[in-house]
């Protein structure tokens, strides 16, 4: 079946412009995650939905970060003002509760920042 | 208390050899344990996960071995192949939320 799928695969911004990064989870997922990964690190926690509603959005790392899943599926990340700092690679994942579940990972957006 | 700590940073080991990777937390509230392979380009796939009620669990060839009092667990890959090399992350979640708090990864390589 289909997995998680992230668009676009790759994005280049210049400094100061806004971005959006959609995430598609595995149908019937209640749970939706993402991360950011940076090179040679492993992924770091931003924010998850049950449903609809943020459950936890401690990871955003300031008000630039928004994240949306209107309809309790697709998510979109968004990112204002974009700084050469967020350069990295933003992982989306996916899981059936919410309850300590397995994590399914797509492919991730790699964003670069001129 | 929400680091995961992980060693080795990279690991280079012949096909048939036996790499460990070894993690560490803080945060007793901790109750699931999973750890992650990672491919150039790919995001990261479930290998093995266990709970704090049980010492040890095998999935194939890769095993977790867990110490609850020493807040310690590790991953075992018996007779490794040239597949197998990858980057190699274990994780921690619990308490009052499901994120996952990452390690910081290994690159493991196995050579012919």
């Amino acid at each position: 079946g289909a997995g998680v799928s992230q668009t676009p695969s790759n994005k280049v911004t210049e400094k100061g412009k806004y971005v959006e990064l959609r995430c598609d989870p595995i149908s019937g997922h209640t749970a939706l995650y993402w991360y950011r990964q940076s090179l040679g690190q492993g992924p770091e926690f931003l924010i998850y939905f049950q449903g609809t509603g943020a459950a936890d959005d401690s990871g955003l790392p300031n008000d630039r970060f928004f994240a949306v899943r209107p309809e309790g599926s697709v998510s979109t990340l968004k990112i204002q003002r974009t700084e050469r700092g967020d350069s990295a690679v933003y992982l989306c994942a996916s899981s059936l509760s919410y309850v300590a579940d397995t994590q399914y990972f797509g492919p991730g957006t790699r964003l670069t920042v001129l | 208390q929400q680091q995961v700590k992980q060693s080795p940073q990279s690991l280079i080991v012949q096909k048939g050899g036996i790499p460990i990777i070894n993690c560490a937390y803080e945060n007793t509230a901790f109750d699931y344990f999973p750890w992650y392979q990672q491919f150039p380009g790919k995001g990261p796939a479930l290998l093995i996960a266990i709970r704090p009620d049980v010492s040890e669990k095998k999935e194939g060839r890769f095993t977790i071995s867990f110490n609850k009092s020493a807040k310690q667990f590790s991953l075992h890959i018996m007779d490794s192949q040239p597949g197998d090399s990858a980057t190699y992350f274990c994780a921690a979640s619990g308490g009052n939320t499901d994120k996952l708090i990452f390690g910081t990864g290994t690159r493991l390589q196995v050579f012919p």
